[in-house]
């Protein structure tokens, strides 16, 4: 599986709009990029999945430029319980198996 | 949220000891996965399954096995347990293992003293 690069954490506030960039230059032709959510004391949570451009759900939205060679994770107007740890994954989600490969992920801190 | 539970929620056991860990899903899902997470780490595979009695390695399987003789049960055993071994483990499903969403239990903290 691709490597991947996150910020260690970022400080935000309620309101604000969070983003999160990973790199991930090792990017093969079939990987997908896939960010997870996970709360204190939890398991990760599936947040969002995309291949290249843009996607968006209820959550969040994902930017992913051209090259594919870093994805943005964009939370808008965060509130206090969006404080967890976002991970970026990257793989050939098509292979059999599935197996995910956490890095250490970003730690979000939202304070009032 | 998908049905997975994991038991035990706490445990505290002795170097040496066996354990067992045991995750229970109530989607039918085809895969099941245990992972472990430690500080500084991230997740780690430790063992999957992708169906009854199909099972294959993750990235820190030594000491550890798995067992799954029932669509719904997947197993984790610490055959002799050491204090490295001591962590938080997760048990996660797919349905097809393609893809999809994972879909993660509430975890398992093990403390091996």
């Amino acid at each position: 599986l691709a490597k991947t690069t996150q910020p260690i954490s970022m400080d935000s506030y309620e309101g604000q709009e969070v983003n999160i960039t990973c790199s991930h230059n090792n990017i093969a032709t079939n990987d997908y990029i896939t960010w997870y959510q996970q709360f204190p004391s939890q398991g990760p949570r599936f947040i969002i999945q995309g291949y290249k451009t843009k996607v968006t759900n209820e959550v969040a939205s994902l930017f992913i430029p051209a090259d594919r060679k870093s994805s943005t994770l964009s939370l808008p107007r965060v509130s206090l319980s969006d404080t967890a740890v976002y991970y970026c994954l990257v793989g050939d989600m098509r292979a059999a198996g599935n197996k995910l490969t956490f890095g250490g992920g970003t730690r979000v801190l939202v304070k009032p | 949220d998908a049905g997975i539970t994991q038991s035990p929620r706490h445990k505290v056991t002795e170097t040496g000891t066996p354990v067992t860990l045991r995750c229970h899903q109530t989607e039918n899902h085809r895969y099941m996965y245990w992972y472990r997470q430690d500080p500084g780490h991230g997740l780690r595979l430790i063992h999957y399954s992708y169906g009854v009695k199909d099972t294959d390695k993750g990235e820190v399987s030594d000491g550890y096995s798995v067992s799954r003789s029932k669509t719904e049960d997947f197993l984790l055993t610490l055959e002799s347990a050491t204090s490295s071994q001591t962590s938080v483990y997760f048990c996660a499903i797919s349905e097809e293992g393609r893809g999809e969403t994972q879909y993660f239990g509430p975890g398992t903290r093990l403390l091996v003293l």
